[in-house]
């Protein structure tokens, strides 16, 4: 069972708005990441992470914004929504050692009106 | 992307079928990952394959990599209602097992 928690789940939101995507895990992972899915199931990724203080654009770009002040938090943030941006936002962690599989959070649908 | 395809796109297979997924890369893999996702949730870790060809299995659901054609599948014998869902492979391009770039996905329907 992944502990690996996002949160909200599901945020609707008007043009023009800031939000924050919480996404906190409790395994101590140094590395972690966020992952945008197009409704056609692919993902890609947009942020990632390889501990505290460390933050790298990913392969798609993005307008989003993240932190890495604790271990265990990365914040995603878009300053001033738009539709474009309406998407599935899923993040991940993953260690470092013997088990290297990333796991992932249930989730944020979002959904810019 | 278009480094890693996925096929099918979408398969719908009668209950005690057994299926296969493919999953072929351009790029040299150094290692493959195989997810399940329901639809609207998160990722399922299933099975990892290192890089120079490996076979695993769990349960009813077994998983290749071939070094040469650098292409993976995943075999699940037997279908049942359970394994409906997204399957997603990812590659480690960097060999870091991090930073994954995922497949297109393949939708699997299982009637009864």
């Amino acid at each position: 069972e992944a502990d690996i928690y996002q949160t909200p789940r599901y945020l609707v939101i008007g043009t023009g708005k800031k939000i924050t995507l919480e996404c906190s895990q409790t395994m101590g992972h140094d590395k972690m990441y966020w992952y945008q899915q197009d409704p056609g199931m692919e993902l890609h990724l947009i942020h990632y992470s390889y501990g505290v203080n460390s933050t790298e654009k990913g392969d798609l770009s993005s307008e989003s914004t993240v932190s890495r002040i604790r271990t265990e938090h990365f914040p995603l943030t878009l300053e001033s929504a738009r539709p474009s941006h309406t998407s599935q936002y899923l993040c991940a962690s993953s260690g470092t050692g013997g088990r290297t599989e990333a796991f992932f959070g249930q989730g944020t649908r979002l959904t810019v009106v | 992307s278009q480094e890693l395809e996925q096929s099918p796109q979408s398969l719908i297979v009668q209950e005690g079928k057994n299926l296969t997924i493919n999953c072929t890369s351009s790029k040299t893999l150094y290692g493959l990952y195989w997810y399940k996702q329901k639809y609207g949730e998160g990722l399922i870790f299933l099975m990892m394959l290192q890089k120079g060809g490996e076979e695993k299995s769990h349960e009813k659901i077994t998983a290749k990599l071939d070094e040469k054609k650098q292409q993976s599948s995943l075999h699940i014998t037997a279908s049942q209602p359970s394994h409906a869902g997204i399957y997603l492979c990812g590659a480690d391009y960097t060999g870091t097992a991090s930073k994954l770039t995922f497949g297109t996905g393949t939708r699997l329907q299982v009637t009864l």
